[in-house]
């Protein structure tokens, strides 16, 4: 079946950026679209933005500036990156399939979440 | 952005009982609504998408209806392993947006 996990730096300093991957096995990443949200400690969930399997992206206006996905097809593998992080940054990031059934994407499949702490 | 709104954010309820959620968003939506259900320490769960269609595997005692801007979730019989927080989720337009979640606890 279809399995993601992320993998990361779990301690990243103020300013500087945070990068995480995002590993697929059982499926080929240039047959779906994929995705990240983000979770704050005890809050709810942030959509980020998401990558389809052509490579173009689309981002949460709120992080726009700052983000980038992209896609590792001799890998396997999607990326994050958010630069100039702060502690409004610290969160459990979720990579996730974004897929496409009845006309409607959703989520179907999700990692088990990495998380990310910003300080110094 | 299309605001989510979930009601209630808490409810307390019997193993047995019937459990209703409701989800409202800020502008129509057609049907481009989905349903997670998170446990603590898990990533989320998918389990309706297109506001009615049950995810494979997904209990039947789940289901989902509604249309535009009103939708509801409901669990027929709830069972010991539906403690959970529920969310929905709007893909109709980006930014993707969520509910703020109803967290659903053993009376």
């Amino acid at each position: 079946q279809v399995q993601l996990q992320e993998s990361g730096p779990g301690l990243v300093k103020p300013s500087e950026t945070l990068s995480l991957i995002c590993t697929v096995s059982g499926a080929s990443i240039s047959s779906y679209y994929w995705t990240w949200i983000r979770q704050p400690a005890g809050t709810g969930l942030e959509w980020i933005g998401h990558i389809y399997n052509s490579g173009s992206t689309n981002y949460n206006p709120s992080l726009r500036s700052r983000v980038t996905m992209s896609l590792d097809t001799s890998k396997n593998h999607f990326s994050l990156k958010l630069t100039s992080v702060t502690a409004a940054d610290t969160a459990l990031y979720y990579c996730a399939r974004y897929h496409l059934t009845s006309n409607v994407l959703h989520m179907d499949v999700w990692g088990k979440g990495s998380t990310v702490t910003v300080s110094s | 952005d299309i605001q989510m709104t979930q009601s209630p954010s808490s409810l307390s309820a019997s193993v047995g009982d019937r459990v209703t959620i409701t989800c409202r968003a800020s502008q129509s939506i057609g049907n481009y609504l989905n349903w997670y259900q998170q446990k603590p320490g898990k990533a989320p769960k998918l389990l309706i998408y297109a506001a009615s269609s049950l995810q494979s595997g997904v209990p039947s005692r789940f289901s989902g209806t509604g249309s535009g801007t009103d939708f509801t979730l409901t669990i027929s019989s709830l069972q010991a392993e539906d403690f959970a927080t529920y969310y929905c989720q709007q893909g109709y337009s980006t930014p993707l947006t969520f509910g703020g979640g109803t967290t659903v606890e053993i009376k």
